[in-house]
Formats: C-alpha cells, structure tokens, sequence
C-alpha cells in the first residue's frame, strides 16, 4: 500500500532560522508526492509537488522540497522561517484514481 | 478566480439525525474528491467523482454514508443516522484532472458535531 510517514509530531524553530518538516514514503511504482499547510480552521493549500524530473521542487510561499529516492524520503524545506509559516504541515502520496494518502501532520511553531 | 467552497462550515447535530454536506468545486474541474479529518484517524479518503459517477467509494466507512453529484459541478455528502464517531471535519477537494499527478485544491471544509 501507498504510505508516507512523517516522523516528528512538532517542530520548533526560531524565527530566522531554516525550516525542516521530514516526510518518508513507501510506494510501488513512480512515486507522485505533495506537500500541504493547514492554518487553524482552515483547509489545506496546495504548496509544491513532485512528479518527475529536478529533485528539488519550488513551491509557494518560499517553500521547497528534496526528493531522494535512494533515502525515500521528501523533506520541505524553507531557509528562513517567518512566524507565519506556523502551522499543520501533511505530506501525502497520490495512488489510484489520484487518491491521497496524507501523514499524521507536523505542528510547526516558528518562535519570534 | 473562486476556489473550493463548503456549506456549512459548522454543523452541530443530534445522535441518530441525518445531515448534508455541500460542496461547490473549482468551476470546470472534472475531479471532486471527498475526505474527513479526525483526530483519531487523521486525514482519509471517502469517494472520489469523475464528472457525476463515483468510480471508487471504497473509503466510505458504512453505508450510513452516501455522496452525489450533479450536473458535474456540485457534490452532496449524506450522513444518515448520524453517530458521535460521524463527529469530524469533512473537506471536499477538486482538480482539474484524474490523473495521480493533478493538484487537488481543498475547501475550507465543514466541521460536524453530533452530540
């Protein structure tokens, strides 16, 4: 079964510094990955994905995202975080019939 | 242009009441899906339309659960005989393809309370 994890309940980091939330994934077949935000009593907003091709995705707001196929793996990434970027991060894999499978969630608390 | 929307956005019900939950999807997307988040099970996948057939329900939990979808736009997400464990946020998502590599842009999503 298509799967990701996402290995820390929250992050914390200060404000300034760069910004890591980790993401592993286990599929067979290509592997069709995305990235996600959810502000308090919000939905979630796209932020970047990856398809095929360059391994390091731009997306919004500043973010970006490694793929590694050798380590699974599919971190976002931002150099420097802006208190505003707290919130509740999901990474998910796309399988049949563009189904999303998403991860527990990372709580990201950006300390001022 | 508009996005995803959801009505209610809050829906606070009776034990054993059904209710309806509306989805209006990004104007010319073919895909609509349905998911809930709870706290205990996370985000997961209900139904999945393409145009107004539901190829794959097989992420509905029972069959107190039931979706449509007309005309190819809007969706409606049925709970009958509503059960506290039905207390969760639902959000409906669409894109503009069905292929696993179409974004999926979500609503708001629409927060239920069964008491």
């Amino acid at each position: 079964a298509q799967s990701v994890a996402q290995p820390e309940d929250q992050v914390n980091v200060a404000e300034g510094n760069p910004l890591t939330v980790k993401c592993t994934y286990s599929v067979s077949g290509n592997p069709y990955l995305f990235w996600y935000v959810q502000y308090p009593n919000r939905g979630l907003q796209f932020l970047l994905k990856y398809i095929t091709g360059d391994n390091l995705v731009k997306g919004s707001y500043g973010f970006e995202a490694e793929f590694n196929k050798s380590q699974t793996s599919f971190h976002l990434k931002k150099p420097s975080a802006l208190v505003s970027d707290s919130a509740l991060y999901f990474c998910a894999v796309s399988y049949g019939n563009n189904r999303l499978a998403f991860g527990k969630g990372n709580q990201v608390v950006v300390i001022p | 242009g508009a996005g995803v929307s959801q009505s209610p956005s809050n829906k606070v019900t009776e034990k054993g009441k059904d209710v309806e939950l509306r989805c209006d999807p990004i104007s010319g997307h073919t895909a609509l899906y349905w998911y809930r988040q709870s706290l205990g099970q996370g985000l997961e996948f209900l139904i999945y339309f393409q145009g107004n057939s539901a190829p794959d329900k097989s992420g509905l939990p029972s069959d107190r659960f039931s979706a449509e979808r007309t005309g190819g736009s809007v969706s409606t997400l049925t709970i009958q005989r509503t059960q506290q464990e039905d207390s969760a946020v639902y959000l409906c998502a669409s894109s503009s393809g069905v292929t696993s590599t179409d974004t999926q842009y979500f609503g708001p999503g629409t927060r239920l309370t069964v008491l």
